[in-house]
Order: C-alpha cells, then sequence, then structure tokens
C-alpha cells in the first residue's frame, strides 16, 4: 500500500507567481489535511478536507490560498500570488476516518521556495 | 484550547545513553496524544501513539511515553540512545472531541554523538 504521495517534492516559484502542491491520500483514506512548516517552527493546521468539501479551514490564511479535494484525483493546496513569506515546507496527511483517535498518515512534503 | 509545549529544543545525548524529551500538553477534553518523529528532509513518521488506554505506551524503535493526567505530560523515553535516533521530534496533541487537527509543538532536536 503506497504512503500519502506529494508532488512535486521541490517547487520554486517568484514573487507573484502561482504554485500548485499535490497530495495524493493513502488508498482507502477519504480524509486529508495539509499543513506548513516554518523554518525552526513546528507543523501548523490549515485545513481538512473529505471528497469533494472543505471541512475545516481555520488554518487557512483568508486570501491568496484555497484548497480542494475533487471526487477524482489528488488535493490541490494553492497559493496565487506567492510572496517569500510563502516559503515553506507543505505536508499533507490522510486518515481513514476523522477523530482524534486515528493516526494521521503525512507525505514528505513540497519545499515551496518563493524567490 | 489545546496547546503542547516542548520544554527542550535541543537534546544532545552519547550513544547508548538514556533519551528523555520532555512535553506538556494543555487540553479542555480527553485529549489523544503522539510523538511524531521528522528526519531531515523528509516526512513525518509516528513513533507511538495514546488514546486513553494504557497510559504507558510503546512506540518503534525502542521508545515510549508515559502519559501522566497531574502532571500534564507525556514524556518520550529511550533507555538506549543510538545514532540513527538523531531527528527533530515533536510532540502531538489531538482532542476527542473535534479531532481534526494535530496540534504540534515546536519540537526538539536530538543530537546523538559517538
Amino acid at each position: 500500500n503506497a504512503g500519502v504521495m506529494q508532488n512535486p517534492r521541490h517547487l520554486v516559484r517568484r514573487r507573484g507567481q502561482e504554485a500548485r502542491l499535490r497530495c495524493s491520500p493513502m488508498k482507502g483514506h477519504s480524509h486529508v489535511y495539509w499543513y506548513r512548516q516554518l523554518p525552526e517552527e513546528g507543523l501548523k493546521f490549515m485545513v481538512y478536507l473529505q471528497k469533494e468539501n472543505i471541512i475545516d479551514e481555520s488554518g487557512m490564511p483568508k486570501e491568496r490560498f484555497s484548497a480542494e479535494f475533487p471526487k477524482e484525483g489528488p488535493s490541490i493546496l494553492r497559493i496565487q500570488q506567492v510572496v517569500r513569506g510563502d516559503s515553506a515546507a507543505y505536508f499533507c496527511a490522510s486518515s481513514p476516518e476523522a477523530g482524534g483517535f486515528y493516526e494521521q498518515y503525512f507525505g514528505p512534503g513540497t519545499r515551496l521556495t518563493v524567490t | 484550547a489545546q496547546s503542547v509545549t516542548q520544554l527542550d529544543s535541543h537534546v544532545s545525548v552519547s550513544e547508548g545513553t538514556p533519551v528523555l524529551l520532555r512535553c506538556n500538553y494543555s487540553s479542555s477534553y480527553s485529549p489523544s496524544l503522539f510523538w511524531y518523529v521528522q528526519h531531515p528532509n523528509k516526512g513525518l513518521q509516528l513513533l507511538l501513539k495514546y488514546t486513553s488506554a494504557a497510559t504507558l505506551v510503546k512506540g518503534i524503535n525502542g521508545f515510549e511515553a508515559e502519559f501522566k493526567k497531574s502532571e500534564t505530560s507525556f514524556h518520550l523515553t529511550k533507555p538506549s540512545a543510538h545514532m540513527s535516533d538523531a531527528a527533530e521530534y515533536f510532540c502531538v496533541v489531538s482532542d476527542d472531541q473535534a479531532g481534526t487537527a494535530l496540534i504540534f509543538g515546536k519540537g526538539t532536536t536530538l543530537s546523538v554523538s559517538s
């Protein structure tokens, strides 16, 4: 069973461009979470999605950031008009069910660098 | 609101000596607690989790943690450090009520010298 897959692993964007980060959850997992890790910090929750629904986006900046998890295909985290402060590692996780009892399985992350 | 405090940002040990990484939590509900490890430029791997069963939890690679409600602590220990244990360790809390977002501590960097 393949783990959580993220691509690209490294992404370089100039200020003002768009960044698209993809996440394929583990097989059988319909719950996806996105986290951001800034340098020297722990991970911070951004958004929680189920298929075709955003359940909790309380950690996502109100502007420029959006996320989706369509019926078919990977979950996408989209950052429009990137700025230097968006440079970070973005991790996706998936779980078979929601709730604190269930482990979240993490992907290898996408490291975004904004120049 | 839930929160996690990792008391040491950096811990250094010699190979073969015990490891202690300290974590205190705050939670309004009965929490689930986790320890994750992150090796350089890699994703996160679950070491162990506590979900209101036994208070002493055994994980992978010889690690274990003890849930102490009276002290609101969930310290991670290992009897004998190995060079391959050098990594970043995160203490994480998730409340059972919502249980969606994991709350991460800032991490403890473990260095192991020979």
